[in-house]
C-alpha cells in the first residue's frame, strides 16, 4: 500500500517567520494530496489540496507545491501568526476510496 | 448543520468487553469512514463505505466491524476490546462516493481506553 512519510515531526517558528513541513509518497498512481490541520481536541480540517495535474497552489497565506517526478509534496506557511499553531497531517490517495496519512507535523508558533 | 457527530467522547473498557462507537452525519454524503488516531502515526484507515449498504476494509481492519443500514449513520464495533486498541478514532465524511479524493470533514473523535 502507499506509504506517506513526513517531516519534520515538531517545527517551531518565530511569528511572522515561514513555516515548510515536507511529505514523500510511494505509489506512483497517487493523484489527490491534501493537507489537514488538526487543533487541540479536535478532529483534522481540510486546509489546501492538490490534484497531479497541477504543481502548485495558493490560498493567502498557505501554499502546497507538487514534484510529480521526485514523489514529494510540501506546504508552506506564510507570515505565521499564533493560530497557525496546530498538528499538521499531509496525505495521499492513490485510488478513490482510501487516504493514507503522514505521522504529522506539530507547528508551534512563538510569539 | 451539524456536520458530523460521534458519541460517546469518552469510553473505558476492560479486555474483552465490545461496544459500538456511534457516527452520524446530516450533510446526505456517500462516502464515510473510520481512522484510528495514535501518537506518530498519523490517522490510519480503518473501514469506509461509498454508499448504503456497501462497506470495505481499510489499512487497520482486524477487530473492528461495520455497517451502513442508512446514508446517515456508520457505526463502529468493537467486537472484544483489546489494550491495542487504545486510541483516538475519527469518523469522517465526503459528498462524493469516490470520497478519499474530495475534501472530508471529520468529527470531534472518540477517546477509548482499553485497560
Amino acid at each position: 500500500g502507499e506509504n506517506v512519510e513526513q517531516h519534520p515531526s515538531t517545527l517551531s517558528v518565530q511569528e511572522g517567520d515561514s513555516a515548510v513541513i515536507k511529505c514523500t509518497y510511494s505509489d506512483s498512481a497517487s493523484n489527490y494530496f491534501p493537507w489537514y490541520k488538526q487543533e487541540l481536541g479536535k478532529g483534522p480540517q481540510l486546509i489546501i489540496d492538490i490534484r497531479s495535474n497541477v504543481g502548485e497552489k495558493k490560498d493567502q497565506r498557505i501554499a502546497v507545491t507538487l514534484n510529480k517526478t521526485a514523489k514529494h509534496f510540501s506546504l508552506h506557511i506564510t507570515e505565521t501568526q499564533p493560530e497557525d499553531s496546530a498538528v499538521y497531517f499531509c496525505a495521499s490517495c492513490s485510488n478513490d476510496y482510501k487516504l493514507s496519512f503522514g505521522a504529522g507535523t506539530t507547528v508551534t508558533v512563538r510569539a | 448543520n451539524a456536520g458530523v457527530t460521534q458519541t460517546p467522547k469518552f469510553q473505558v473498557l476492560k479486555t474483552g468487553q465490545s461496544m459500538t462507537l456511534q457516527c452520524a452525519q446530516d450533510m446526505n454524503h456517500e462516502y464515510m469512514s473510520w481512522y484510528r488516531q495514535d501518537p506518530g502515526m498519523g490517522l490510519r484507515l480503518i473501514h469506509y463505505s461509498v454508499g448504503a449498504g456497501i462497506t470495505d476494509q481499510g489499512e487497520v481492519p482486524n477487530g473492528y466491524n461495520v455497517s451502513r443500514s442508512t446514508t446517515e449513520d456508520f457505526p463502529l464495533r468493537l467486537l472484544s476490546a483489546a489494550p491495542s486498541q487504545t486510541s483516538v478514532y475519527f469518523c469522517a465524511s465526503s459528498y462524493s462516493g469516490r470520497g478519499a479524493s474530495y475534501e472530508q470533514y471529520f468529527g470531534p473523535g472518540t477517546r477509548l481506553t482499553v485497560t
